[in-house]
């Protein structure tokens, strides 16, 4: 089975500070990878997916970027964090059913 | 484009009393996915159906898929402490061009009352 590291768990940065999340992927190949942002008490919006290294499809616009460098590295990206991209942050990775299984998460707050 | 809306939102019962959560998506879908979070966790998968009218248990856990692979349901007979959570499903739309892309439903907030 594969396991999904994400780091850090925790984060606190003021408002136009720069963002870097990464997410590795072990126990997998060439995956499908997904990034997500979860606000308190809601559901799972979709931010970015990626089918193959350097390949990055964005689903809501706004001031995050992904990129992919290595099959199982996932890379979150802001040059500016704004007070609404709090939230929970999770990366995916799919399964041979293309099930998916979530890394630990990582919780932003933008002060 | 493609929604998926889940329903009840919140949902309480007493230790012991079945729980049902229906998911609803605006599109046919080619499957249906159910994950559940536990409070301050990360979703878990648990089930994922292919076939029209397909049903699957996991000891407590019944799901199904709808005849027409638009809706599916999930029931929790005799809840117990330890099915509080959220509960999402997730739907990839039969015409994503095979990205499997899903989208995630709602979610419903169970909480069993001891």
């Amino acid at each position: 089975s594969q396991t999904i590291h994400q780091w850090p768990a925790t984060l606190v940065q003021p408002v136009g500070s720069p963002l870097s999340l990464e997410c590795t992927v072990e126990g997998t190949s060439n995956p499908n990878l997904y990034w997500y942002r979860q606000a308190a008490g809601r559901g799972l919006q979709l931010l970015f997916y990626s089918v193959g290294i350097g390949q990055i499809s964005s689903e809501v616009p706004q001031n995050l970027s992904a990129s992919r460098p290595q099959d199982r590295q996932f890379i979150l990206s802001s040059k500016k964090l704004l007070l609404s991209d709090s939230g929970f942050y999770l990366c995916a990775s799919t399964g041979r059913s293309y099930e998916q299984y979530f890394g630990p998460g990582t919780r932003l707050t933008v002060t | 484009g493609q929604q998926v809306m889940q329903i009840p939102q919140y949902q309480h019962v007493q230790e012991g009393e079945d729980f049902t959560t229906y998911c609803n998506s605006s599109t046919t879908l080619s499957n249906i996915q159910w994950y559940k979070q536990r409070p301050g966790g990360h979703p878990v998968f648990l089930i994922q159906l292919v076939k029209s009218g397909e049903v699957k248990k996991q000891k407590r856990l019944t799901f199904q898929f709808g005849e027409a692979k638009k809706n599916s349901s999930l029931h929790i007979t005799a809840t117990q402490t330890t099915d509080v959570g959220t509960y999402f499903c997730a739907g990839d739309s039969a015409d994503s061009g095979g990205y499997q892309k899903v989208t995630f439903g709602t979610g419903t907030k169970l909480q069993v009352i001891p």
